[in-house]
């Protein structure tokens, strides 16, 4: 059974800070990785997915790689903003492209 | 902008009540999820579908039920609500393809069971 875990459970950066969020998964038999912002309350956003064919996709300040082999994602934060608080999930597209498994998320909070 | 919608965002309800959480999108994404996620805790999957008249269940038991009648809507029913059903549901969509399945949520139902 796919498990996704994702380390810090919690961070907390004053603004500005680059910051590297990461993310493992236990079965490499993947489609792909996605990677996801919920505010407090809400649904959730998507940010960037990554075919496993992929090593990294980027958007705005926002970076993901992903290294299927060793079960391994990042998503890292340029130049950190006080928007940009809110909980980061990682979620992989098991084999058979059935359904995601996700992580317990990453709580971000950037304080100004 | 994703175009997928639930309704009530909010609802209280007392035990045994019967309730049916609403979710329709407007992009005809043949794949559709409900997920169960209880405040600061993981998500869990709890059904999904395929297309019309296709529903499975997922990783987490839940007695809820759901229905495919049309590709844009797939309501989550609760026959007889507790206060263990208390959590925030949240409904998704994706194209069926292994290539350009970015799933895209509602913003959620919270549901109080009191």
């Amino acid at each position: 059974k796919q498990e996704v875990t994702q380390i810090p459970a919690a961070l907390s950066v004053p603004e500005g800070e680059n910051l590297v969020l990461n993310c493992s998964f236990t079965d490499s038999a993947i489609y792909n990785l996605q990677w996801f912002r919920q505010d407090p309350g809400k649904g959730l956003t998507s940010l960037l997915l990554i075919q496993s064919s992929q090593r990294e996709q980027t958007s705005g300040r926002l970076n993901a790689s992903l290294d299927k082999s060793s079960g391994r994602s990042t998503l890292y934060i340029a130049a950190s903003q006080p928007g940009d608080s809110a909980t980061y999930l990682c979620a992989v597209l098991n084999s058979g492209y059935s359904t995601l498994t996700f992580g317990k998320g990453t709580m971000l909070l950037v304080s100004p | 902008e994703a175009d997928i919608y639930q309704t009530p965002r909010y609802l209280v309800i007392g035990t045994g009540k019967k309730i049916t959480l609403e979710c329709s999108q407007t992009m005809g994404h043949d794949k559709m999820y409900w997920y169960q996620q209880d405040p600061g805790m993981e998500l869990h999957l709890i059904h999904y579908s395929y297309g019309v008249n296709s529903t499975e269940k997922g990783d987490l038991s839940s007695e809820s039920t759901v229905s495919r009648i049309r590709t844009e809507h797939f309501p989550l029913t609760l026959e007889s609500a507790r206060p263990s059903h208390t959590s925030q549901y949240l409904c998704a969509s994706s194209k069926d393809s292994p290539t350009r399945n970015t799933i895209y949520f509602g913003e959620g139902s919270w549901l109080t069971v009191v």
